[in-house]
């Protein structure tokens, strides 16, 4: 069955800070690969999608994910954060259903 | 932009009450979903419709009914609801399915607690 983990439920960093989501799905095809964002009291928002070409694919307010096949991974990165950043972000994956991980509470220090 | 709202924001009821959330999008979408957001689980699908009259099982049905009433409303029934569902539940739309769409629209959740 396919899964997605997000081995970190919660991360702080400090603003200004790099930061690194961690992301790994269970899928023996390349499936579409996807972040959400969940700011409070809102729905989740798609930050960017990934199926094929280039490994590293930009998304909105300069955030970014890469594609590893061989690590089965889609790790989310920020050169920078701000406190805004604050959110809980989903990884979600799928060949036909789109299968969600369990999140993971970002919280921005200032 | 596609909109896509849910009532109520917040709902308490009691063990083995009756409970409709309520699901309207705005764009003509042609699939609709329910899901279940837990702490440690993520989002899970409960039911998913893909036009006025269509309902389609989840992964976690059990307990839950749904119907699409026309392209723009969805509802989610609990007909005797559990503590069991409590959650975050929430509605969304797409114009293709699943991992084939673009994204899917969300709307801002039910906080549903059954006690």
């Amino acid at each position: 069955a396919q899964s997605v983990t997000q081995p970190d439920a919660r991360v702080t960093v400090s603003e200004g800070a790099s930061l690194q989501l961690r992301c790994k799905y269970s899928y023996s095809a390349t499936p579409y690969l996807f972040w959400y964002v969940q700011y409070p009291r809102q729905g989740l928002q798609m930050l960017l999608k990934y199926y094929s070409g280039d490994p590293v694919v930009q998304g909105v307010n300069g955030f970014e994910a890469e594609f590893s096949k061989s690590d089965s991974s889609f790790h989310l990165r920020k050169a920078s954060v701000h406190w805004s950043d604050s959110a809980v972000y989903f990884c979600a994956s799928g060949s036909w259903q789109l299968i969600f991980g369990s999140g993971t509470q970002l919280t921005v220090m200032p | 932009e596609a909109a896509v709202t849910q009532s109520p924001r917040n709902k308490v009821t009691v063990t083995g009450g009756n409970v409709t959330l309520s699901c309207r999008q705005t764009n003509s979408h042609n699939y609709m979903y329910w899901y279940r957001q837990d702490t440690g689980h993520g989002l899970r699908l409960i039911h998913y419709s893909y036009g006025a009259g269509n309902l389609q099982i989840g992964d976690v049905p059990d307990g839950y009914k749904a119907t699409r009433t026309t392209q723009e409303d969805f509802f989610l029934l609990l007909e005797l609801a559990s503590p069991s569902q409590t959650s975050l539940y929430f509605c969304a739309s797409s114009e293709e399915w699943g991992a084939f769409a673009e994204t899917l629209y969300f709307g801002s959740g039910t906080r549903l607690t059954v006690l």
